[in-house]
């Protein structure tokens, strides 16, 4: 398979328990949020995203939160599910740029 | 719906050889992009284009070159591949710059 989580910060949970998958990022100016998941030999996949004008928004089973004082986004999933060992991805965009800028990555593993 | 399409899946090269990587989308979406992805080093953005004739440069166009003739189609050329270009290709499109891109399944290719 794919070997995009090599090197990249793991998180290991329990299946049942719920996530949280952290991102920091570095531009103050960015209006807008995004997050992915990309399972081992497939493209990202959206999840949810969130603009700057607000601090929480939820979907099935995920929140984002942003906080802009800090630069921090996180992503919260609850209920964890061996289907969401993946690795996830952030993704900033600017309000000067068209094209979102991606992190690096949190590799994520549900143990049954 | 197909969605984005990306051909081939998999591509072994000679160093100095040429070839395209074609991407297509269905979804009549203005902004289309290629990233390369690397272990541990997330998505880097090769070029993009937010219209038919209308391409600019990423982080990392250096040895790439792309055209946009259509809203469909926006191919990526390796003018002369070089090891260093081993790598995950990902094809993107999305409706505008704040919204969600929808990512192709990706080309693997190897330049030995």
């Amino acid at each position: 398979g794919e070997s995009v989580g090599l090197h990249l910060p793991t998180l290991s949970v329990q299946e049942g328990d719920n996530s949280i998958i952290n991102c920091a990022y570095s531009n103050s100016a960015s209006d807008y949020f995004i997050w992915y998941k990309q399972e081992s030999g497939k493209g990202p996949q959206f999840i949810i995203d969130i603009r700057s004008n607000m601090d929480k928004r939820q979907g099935q089973r995920v929140t984002v939160l942003l906080n802009k004082t800090v630069k921090h986004l996180s992503l919260q999933i609850a209920a964890t599910q061996p289907g969401d060992s993946a690795v996830y991805f952030c993704a900033e965009k600017s309000g000067g740029s068209y094209i979102p800028t991606f992190g690096r990555g949190t590799s994520l593993i549900v143990h049954p | 719906n197909a969605g984005v399409t990306q051909t081939p899946k998999f591509q072994v090269l000679k160093t100095g050889q040429s070839m395209t990587l074609q991407c297509a989308q269905d979804m009549n979406h203005e902004y289309m992009s290629w990233y390369r992805q690397d272990p541990g080093m997330g998505l880097r953005l090769i070029h993009y284009s937010v219209g038919a004739g209308i391409t600019d440069q990423g982080e990392v166009p250096n040895g790439y070159n792309v055209s946009r003739s259509t809203t469909e189609d926006f191919p990526l050329r390796l003018l002369s591949a070089a090891p260093s270009q081993t790598s995950v290709y990902f094809c993107a499109s999305s409706y505008g710059h704040r919204r969600e891109q929808y990512f192709g399944p990706g080309t693997r290719l190897t330049v030995t």
